[in-house]
């Protein structure tokens, strides 16, 4: 089962715009991850935010973590046509061994 | 290897035929995982392996499927008997730590047709 649910499914937007996408999640978490899903192509981790953590950075993505609402959103910053792909959110739930939940994920299209 | 090496890239089988999925990940990681992703929805947990003990196996969801990791490194995910339902991209990652604290490495699957 999925635990994340994301919001939105897909999301169309143009070159230099930014993106927002979010993540709710239903149980406690020990850390949470998005990852990059090309078409056809596996996932690639982008970043991850422990559970004491609130917000994160890596280049033009920006992460932030609410527990008490458990949601996360993924910010990308002044979009590239190279943006386009899935973004999913996952979860390590706290007591449910080492598994990453995945949520079922946005599809981002950045038109040039 | 430089990433995890998932092979066949891509299997068609018949239905009832078995199969065989390999997944080859990174040298020294010690966690592997196996995801299953239906069309155009997130991955669901498979299985999971910390070295040659498979500690977590709550999401194959039949007793057709099978997986193992003899020596510690290299995976196989069976399926017996396949059926269409079975159809869908199978995701091998593997991870250097035993517990959640670091991302995954994904390979880039094996996408599994069933006819």
């Amino acid at each position: 089962s999925q635990q994340g649910e994301e919001d939105p499914q897909a999301l169309s937007i143009q070159e230099g715009e930014n993106a927002t996408m979010n993540c709710s999640y239903k149980t406690s978490i020990n850390n949470l991850q998005w990852y990059r899903q090309n078409s056809g192509r596996g996932l690639v981790h982008l970043i991850l935010i422990r559970s004491n953590e609130r917000e994160k950075h890596s280049g033009r993505l920006r992460v932030t973590l609410d527990t008490s609402k458990k949601s996360s959103s993924l910010l990308i910053t002044a979009s590239r046509a190279a943006d386009t792909a899935s973004y999913f959110c996952a979860t390590d739930e706290d007591n449910a061994g080492n598994m990453l939940t995945f949520g079922g994920g946005t599809r981002l299209m950045v038109k040039p | 290897g430089a990433g995890v090496s998932q092979s066949p890239r891509y299997k068609v089988a018949k239905r009832g035929q078995d199969v065989a999925l390999r997944c080859d990940p990174i040298s020294g990681h010690v966690s592997l995982f196996w995801y299953q992703q239906a069309l155009g929805q997130g991955p669901e947990f498979l299985t999971y392996f910390q070295n040659e003990a498979q500690l977590d196996k709550s999401g194959l969801p039949s007793d057709r499927f099978f997986a193992e990791r003899p020596e510690g490194s290299v995976s196989t995910l069976k399926i017996q008997r396949t059926q269409q339902e079975d159809s869908a991209v199978y995701l091998c990652a593997s991870s250097p730590s035993g517990t959640g604290t670091m991302g995954y490495t994904f390979g880039s699957g094996t996408r599994l047709t069933v006819v």
